[in-house]
């Protein structure tokens, strides 16, 4: 039981926008910024979006993080096969004093 | 650029022990905290393990707690994760994975090494 809570799967067509969403508690998402990982099958984890909906050099901009409250959301626009992935938010969590992960969303591009 | 090498994986015996290394290149080890995160077979995500760029702030995650620790040689450029009392449940894909400077969170990898196996089996 991961103590961020991610749907198990979610799917679009090309071209669609799908949201991914995570939620958390007061000791984690609502006071700490969340991050959001894409894996690709068999590759180590990828950083999408750090602080809440901060791009690293290099992502696409069809993808953006959004947080309220407890809760944080991953958005994917003008979806692509490429972007069938398994994907992760985590955050620090201050009354573990860690770093908490959801357990993962499997993304379908169907 | 930027690369992480883990080596040390393997098969070992419940309650035996295991050293994980992590040899880091590409940029300046000494400036930047490193954890150590997992992946069971099939499953999501774990943390397991952070030290600071210093290596006197570490903080581990319960399922771990008193069975593996986390070091740092900063002039090896290597960081290291002892486990001890390993258990069939600790059987993963063990990555070490490096915090930006920028992010102000220590929840943000923005590199990570290839993952290295250990299984943990009688």
């Amino acid at each position: 039981q991961s103590v961020l809570t991610q749907p198990p799967s979610e799917s679009g067509t090309p071209g669609q926008r799908v949201t991914i969403s995570c939620s958390g508690s007061s000791s984690n998402i609502e006071i700490n910024s969340v991050n959001w990982y894409q894996q690709l099958p068999g590759t180590a984890p990828k950083l999408l979006i750090y602080t809440n909906n901060q791009r690293p050099s290099g992502v696409p901009d069809r993808f953006s993080g959004s947080k309220s409250g407890t809760s944080a959301s991953l958005a994917i626009s003008g979806l692509q096969f490429e972007d069938e992935a398994d994907y992760y938010c985590a955050a620090w969590d201050d009354s573990l004093n860690g770093v908490v992960f959801g357990g993962g969303t499997k993304l379908t591009v169907l | 650029q930027v690369q992480l090498v883990e080596s040390g994986g393997g098969v070992v015996q419940p309650g035996g022990s295991l050293r994980l290394s992590c040899s880091a290149s590409g940029f300046t080890f000494s400036n930047f905290g490193m954890h150590w995160v997992r992946q069971a077979p099939g499953k999501g995500l774990e943390w397991v393990t952070f030290i600071r760029y210093d290596g006197i702030y570490i903080k581990n995650a319960g399922s771990v707690k008193g069975r593996f620790t986390i070091s740092r040689d900063n002039s090896k450029n290597t960081l290291y994760l002892q486990m001890n009392s390993l258990r069939p449940e600790d059987t993963a894909v063990y990555y070490c994975a490096r915090v930006p400077n920028y992010s102000g969170s220590y929840a943000t990898i923005d590199y990570w090494g290839q993952g290295i196996l250990v299984t943990v089996s009688s």
